[in-house]
């Protein structure tokens, strides 16, 4: 089973400010890795798949990168509407395995 | 707009069961593997269950194995989860999601509804 280890735990920011998240994998997984946005009481939202690809209707001020064991997701200027917690998320065969999250919170 | 719509749960006593239903629309049921991901209170989320497309595979944690079990109908465009033998720590909300075309992650997900298991 792959861990998936996310740093840091949380993460006091201000609006305008850059946001980098990481995400630690046990073991190699090539670039196969997600990132959600999940908000209280909403639906969790895709952000970046393979790594470093953004999902439909993804604004470009996130970015993710990354290979092998360690992985980055970015906000580049953070927008109000980007508190929330983030989680990355590998899969393979039938496990699918989410890190414990970071919460990013207004400062 | 592809909606994905939960019902079903609510207060069962531990050792009980429950079936949780989701509806989904807006795409091609069949296309695509389904899945159930939770999460318990304060807690992060937690991949619970998966069937594939013609329900040929499927997956579980091992926190659900031999308690739960996935199910789909294509021609109701509708995914299931069959749980029984209810415990405390799977309170949760739980949430369906969609396979993404790269089948790797989960592209789109529901509100979720909440599962309670208490005395």
């Amino acid at each position: 089973e792959i861990v998936l280890t996310q740093s840091p735990a949380t993460l006091s920011l201000s609006p305008g400010e850059r946001a980098t998240f990481s995400c630690r994998a046990s073991q190699s997984v090539s670039s196969y890795l997600a990132w959600y946005q999940h908000k209280p009481g909403q639906a969790p939202r895709l952000l970046i798949y393979d790594a470093s690809n953004r999902a439909t209707g993804i604004p470009p001020r996130f970015s993710g990168s990354g290979s092998g064991t360690d992985f980055t997701l970015t906000i580049s200027s953070l927008e109000p509407e980007d508190f929330a917690v983030y989680y990355c998320q590998h899969r393979i065969n039938w496990l699918y395995s989410f890190g414990q999250g970071t919460k990013l919170e207004i400062k | 707009e592809v909606q994905l719509v939960e019902s079903g749960g609510g207060l069962v006593q531990p050792g009980r069961s429950l079936r949780l239903s989701c509806a989904a629309s807006g795409f091609i049921f069949d296309d695509y593997a389904m899945h159930w991901v939770r999460q318990a209170p304060g807690k992060g989320l937690e991949w619970v269950s998966g069937i594939s497309w013609n329900s040929g595979s499927t997956g579980y944690a091992d926190s659900v194995k031999g308690r739960f079990t996935i199910s789909r109908d294509n021609a109701k465009n509708s995914l299931y989860l069959q749980m029984k033998n209810l415990r405390a720590e799977d309170t949760a909300l739980y949430y369906c999601a969609k396979d993404s075309s790269g089948g790797k992650e989960f592209d789109y997900w529901g509100q979720g509804i909440l599962v309670t298991v208490s005395s």
